[in-house]
């Protein structure tokens, strides 16, 4: 079964500490993993993809096999960062559905 | 190019009745996803259509149900209202190039309240 899970609902950081957002999966085949950031008064927006290996506003995440995990890291963490961020998994293939984890709301304080 | 874009916005109704959810994705997407988003539940798969056909639902009751019309727009359909259907409920629409690695376009979403 596809299953993504986000440990933490709340992670609150001051301006400039490194962010790391956990995300851990559970699927039986080769999973492509996205990260999608929701703005406050704003749609649910795709931040990144794993299969990209890009940084996007600074942010990064590395796709452990081992550790069936896809954190979302941040060196330094700006307050426009504030947002609430999911963990989304799509199988491989045609036919596979694309699932959310709960949720983490990244709350930068100055 | 226009976005995802569902309609109504917001919606009252009272508990035991049915209420029909639509949404037309972005242009040339032919894969249309709806979610439930209930308070501190974060997304909850509800049902996927592709190419007019049901290709996966999530663990919602039959009283959950859709379908995908030719213009590849998507109706959600609830009967038999319960308050726990209280929710905003997002539709995606993503472009299926046969693997899952393409950008899923969400909708603002339909705010749902059963009383």
């Amino acid at each position: 079964a596809q299953r993504v899970t986000q440990p933490e609902k709340l992670l609150s950081v001051f301006k400039g500490a490194p962010v790391e957002l956990k995300c851990n999966y559970s699927y039986s085949g080769s999973p492509e993993l996205f990260w999608y950031v929701q703005y406050s008064r704003q749609r649910l927006q795709l931040l990144l993809r794993h299969i990209s290996r890009e940084s996007i506003k600074g942010f990064t995440a590395d796709l452990n096999k081992g550790e069936t995990s896809f954190h979302l890291k941040k060196p330094f963490a700006q307050e426009e960062d504030s947002a609430m961020y999911y963990c989304a998994l799509s199988g491989n293939g045609g036919y596979n559905k694309l699932i959310f984890g709960a949720g983490t709301r990244l709350a930068v304080h100055p | 190019e226009a976005g995802v874009t569902q309609s109504p916005t917001h919606l009252i109704k009272t508990r035991g009745q049915q209420v029909t959810l639509r949404c037309s994705p972005i242009s040339g997407h032919t894969s249309v996803y709806w979610y439930q988003q209930a308070l501190g539940l974060g997304l909850q798969f509800l049902l996927w259509y592709d190419e007019g056909e049901e290709r996966n639902r999530g663990n919602f009751p039959p009283r959950f149900s859709g379908r995908q019309f030719p213009n590849y727009s998507s109706e959600l359909n609830v009967n038999a209202l319960e308050l726990e259907d209280s929710a905003l409920y997002l539709c995606a629409s993503r472009y299926n190039l046969g693997g899952g690695n393409t950008e899923a376009f969400f909708g603002q979403g339909t705010r749902l309240t059963v009383v």
